[in-house]
């Protein structure tokens, strides 16, 4: 069974950081691309970040590109999401999903961990 | 960036009844296109990929169509367990883009 629970959230501060994680069971961790969505209080979906499954590669959104930095450690099956020069504006839960190729859909999500920036 | 445009944002209906939710892309994405649901306090949950191929699981009265710029779910019958938030998903050449969401609340 695929499990993806992340940890890391809480209060950050303006212009802080705060550095998430997220633990994966269930699969063979270093085949596949993992992402970082986010969702906002009472908004929508929002995706932030994807790295291929070698840790090569990461793709970002405009909104978070140069501020976050997404990698992963395939040792220790551990999916990372550092946020630097935080801002109001990334107060959200931030999932961590499951790709099931390097560059479609996302197939399993965690539960999320809840980023204030106050 | 490719915008993804829903339609409605909010649906009201009732057990039993055909619902379709619209989702429009601001470029053509051939294919790549997801669909998924959302409870309140709850994970996002895949119910379509690829514009139209059913994820494991999920129950056959969900159905998804289109191609290029525009793209629908359909739910046939809907169900007391589907009054839910659904979000469209693009995901053309490495780049991901939800929809604003499509809340449909018991009428």
């Amino acid at each position: 069974e695929v499990q993806l629970l992340e940890s890391g959230g809480g209060v950050g501060q303006p212009g802080g950081s705060l550095r998430l994680s997220c633990g994966a069971s269930g699969f063979t961790f270093s085949s596949y691309a993992m992402s970082w969505v986010r969702q906002a209080p009472g908004k929508g979906l929002e995706w932030v970040s994807t790295i291929t499954g070698g840790g090569s590669t990461a793709y970002y959104a405009d909104s978070v590109k140069g501020r976050f930095s997404i990698s992963r450690d395939n040792s220790k099956n551990t999916l990372f999401l550092q946020m630097y020069s935080l801002r109001d504006e990334d107060t959200a839960v931030y999932y961590c999903a499951k790709n099931r190729g390097a560059d479609v859909h996302f197939d399993y999500w965690g539960q999320g961990t809840l980023v204030t920036v106050s | 960036d490719i915008q993804m445009t829903q339609s409605p944002s909010t649906l009201s209906a009732s057990v039993g009844d055909r619902v379709t939710i619209t989702c429009r892309a601001s470029q053509s994405i051939s294919s790549w296109l997801a669909w998924y649901q959302q409870k309140p306090g709850k994970v996002p949950k895949l119910l379509i990929y690829k514009a139209s191929s059913l994820e494991s699981g999920v129950p056959s009265r969900f159905s998804g169509s289109g191609s290029g710029t525009e793209f629908t779910l359909t739910i046939s019958s809907l169900q007391p367990d589907d009054f839910a938030t659904y979000y469209c998903q693009q995901y053309y050449s490495y780049s991901w883009t939800f929809g604003q969401g499509t809340k449909v609340e018991i009428k």
